[in-house]
């Protein structure tokens, strides 16, 4: 299996513009969740999908955030109107439910957003 | 409130060592999970050891051991014969609810640095 794979690994933004950032799973894992980190923090849920579904947001996942699964594989994250408060790594984790009795979530290296 | 608990200061650990990283979580579901996972710089969440709730021994993997006390609510990792490559953040996480979800709540870290 190739690992979870999230672009870009790095992203510069200035305030008020809209990013927009890519998770590949890993092949066939049927789960995908987001999650944001700040500094010395540890990683916060932000919203996961089963297949193309999404089941869950968090109260973090503003109205200025969007996330989508078109077809249960790649996901994507969209931040509008970027805040100061938006940087942060944002991490993309995939299981497979069918896979055993716990289906570990695997990381990906994340996407460190900076807003300036 | 805070559902995973981790307070130790930064730790220096000598190589070959072993080191325990302390952990205590906080739910009232008697179905949960606990997991441990690695950070090191590059950003990467690795994952490194699980145990459930009702697993009755504790969990081993290879070099690490996770000390699960049920009755004081704490899941301590064991980390024998610390490596230089051990250097990282550690981190103690939380799956509340039946198996199969994986959304995590994590616990704010412990920095291990493994001095040779």
């Amino acid at each position: 299996d190739t690992g979870v794979s999230q672009n870009p690994r790095h992203k510069i933004t200035k305030r008020g513009q809209n990013v927009t950032f890519r998770c590949d799973p890993i092949s066939e894992h049927n789960r995908l969740y987001w999650y944001r980190q700040t500094l010395g923090q540890g990683p916060e849920f932000l919203t996961y999908f089963q297949n193309e579904a999404q089941l869950e947001k968090s109260r973090l996942l503003s109205d200025r955030f969007s996330a989508e699964r078109p077809k249960g594989s790649f996901s994507t994250l969209e931040i509008q109107r970027t805040e100061q408060g938006d940087s942060a790594m944002y991490l993309c984790a995939s299981s497979d439910t069918d896979r055993g009795r716990f289906p570990t979530a695997f990381f990906g290296q994340g996407t460190r957003l900076t807003v300036v | 409130a805070q559902k995973i608990t981790q307070t130790q200061p930064g730790m220096f650990v000598q190589e070959k060592e072993a080191v325990t990283l302390d952990c205590t979580y906080d739910t009232s579901d008697p179905s949960y999970g606990l997991f441990w996972y690695k950070q090191p710089s590059s950003g990467e969440m690795i994952f490194l050891i699980y145990q459930g709730s009702y697993d009755q021994q504790n969990a081993t993997e290879g070099r690490y051991s996770l000390n699960f006390q049920k009755a004081r609510k704490s899941a301590n990792l064991v980390i024998s014969a610390s490596q230089l490559g051990d250097s990282a953040m550690y981190f103690c996480a939380m799956r509340e609810g039946p198996e199969g979800n994986n959304r995590l709540a994590f616990g704010k870290g412990n920095q291990v640095v493994v001095i040779p």
